[in-house]
């Protein structure tokens, strides 16, 4: 049974750097067909979707963020990572990663969500 | 970006009853549509697929239809535990966009 694990920091300042790390249990993720994806959920915009990621590195992003942010893959580790910089107070959210069978596919598989405050 | 609204934005509801929430694109999806359920504290779930298609393990009292711009879900006889917030997503073209969640709680 696939099982994803978000972990990171539960409080980063402005400004600064987070980087969150989704562990997967149940299935390799080097060798599935699978995108990995990060999705976050804030009272004020609802949920949005970050980006998606295959493991061989070919990723989407969400305009609006794609300037700050950045997803990788650890195939040693079997987990994948977003880095989101220069943070603000909008970025305060739950963040979820997630599985999907491709790119524009839906979401059939999430985590449990951790959330981020951005707060000095 | 394509725009996903939801109406009604909240519903209240008896066990048993019907329950019919609609969501509109802003410009044609085809029918990349998909619906979540979602409950407090808890991830989304995924409910239907590609408009109309019953996720492996979701009760058939869920059901939905649509495609182009206009997109319904229907819990046939509500029960207790579908008591939630329930969004569409759309995965047409990038960005993914959500709606904004319809509440369905106990009238």
């Amino acid at each position: 049974q696939l099982q994803l694990q978000e972990s990171g920091p539960g409080r980063v300042k402005p400004s600064e750097t987070l980087s969150l790390t989704c562990t997967v249990s149940g299935v390799s993720i080097s060798s599935s067909s699978y995108y990995w994806a990060w999705i976050r959920q804030s009272p004020g915009k609802g949920l949005e979707w970050i980006g998606s990621m295959f493991y061989s590195g070919t990723t989407y992003y969400n305009p609006s963020l794609k300037s700050r942010v950045a997803m990788s893959v650890d195939t040693s580790k079997n987990h994948f990572s977003l880095r989101l910089t220069s943070l603000t107070a909008a970025d305060t959210a739950v963040y979820y990663c997630a599985r999907r069978l491709n790119w524009n596919y839906p979401i059939d598989y999430w985590g449990q969500g951790t959330l981020v405050t951005v707060s000095s | 970006d394509i725009q996903m609204t939801q109406s009604p934005s909240s519903l209240s509801a008896s066990v048993g009853d019907r329950v019919t929430i609609t969501c509109r694109a802003s410009q044609s999806i085809s029918t990349y549509l998909h619906w979540y359920q979602q409950k407090p504290g808890k991830a989304p779930k995924l409910l239907i697929y590609a408009a109309s298609s019953l996720q492996s393990g979701v009760p058939s009292r869920f059901s939905a239809s649509g495609s182009g711009t206009d997109f319904t879900l229907t819990i046939s006889s509500l029960q207790p535990e579908d008591f939630a917030t329930y969004y569409c997503q759309q995965s047409y073209s990038i960005p993914d966009t959500f709606g904004p969640g319809t509440k369905v709680d106990l009238k």
